[in-house]
């Protein structure tokens, strides 16, 4: 079984308005860390925002706020007020494992979701 | 504040050449470093990471290899490219602090084997 699914290749957004990413996880690990990033044309990885799994809060980070809903084992992202710079592919990924352990430093990666702003 | 480097940033080598990739970091000291492979369209795949000088993790057998001669500095290698090499290459770094174990990339190698 895939550890990190994003069942949306790609979404289409109308400026201004608010769309949801989907992703959901698979781990058996108690400590588990999900990000997510945004991969503009130009190639990098920019890190968008991080949950913990024992944070209680759902993270946020300006007009991105991620939707963790642990008992169903999802994390998806939602952005709001899309901007047409938003437009890029977007990466869940998902840490294993309590930090230090080997399974830590790696990072699972979904397949990505490519979005597209329109004006 | 923390920078990433690496280069070139595009590559194009014929099968069966050596390949060297450099990856720098500044503004942080003793950083975690990893390097992954994008292949067209998909996700991250992490090959290396190294949690200090000389300490090399490997994630997939493959024909390549990595060192990391100095504290910033992380290298990838191989001897004989193959087709299947081409792809895109990313660099990260972390901190090693829990908590704080966010991993941000650098700006890519783009290699295409011929």
């Amino acid at each position: 079984a895939q550890k990190i699914t994003q069942t949306q290749p790609g979404m289409f957004v109308q400026e201004k308005e608010a769309v949801t990413l989907d992703c959901t996880y698979d781990t058996s690990d108690q400590s588990y860390g999900l990000f997510w990033y945004k991969q503009p044309s130009s190639g990098e990885m920019i890190f968008l925002i991080y949950q913990g799994s024992y944070d209680e809060q759902n993270a946020t980070e300006g007009r991105y706020s991620l939707n963790f809903q642990k008992a169903r084992k999802s994390a998806n992202l939602v952005i709001s007020a899309s901007q047409l710079g938003d437009s890029a592919m977007y990466f869940c990924a998902m840490r294993e494992g309590e930090w230090g352990m080997d399974s830590s430093y790696k990072l699972i990666f979904g397949s990505g979701t490519r979005l597209l702003v329109r004006p | 504040s923390q920078t990433i480097h690496q280069w070139p940033a595009t590559l194009v080598q014929p099968v069966g050449s050596p390949l060297s990739l450099e990856c720098t970091v500044e503004g942080t000291s003793n950083p975690n470093l990893y390097w992954y492979r994008q292949a067209a369209g998909r996700g991250l795949q992490l090959l290396f990471y190294s949690v200090g000088i000389g300490q090399i993790s490997s994630e997939v057998p493959q024909n390549l290899s990595a060192s990391r001669p100095q504290d910033r500095q992380f290298i990838l290698s191989s001897k004989k490219l193959l087709l299947s090499d081409s792809g895109f290459y990313l660099c990260a770094w972390s901190v090693d602090r829990v908590g704080r174990e966010t991993q941000y990339f650098g700006p890519g190698t783009r290699l295409l084997v011929l």
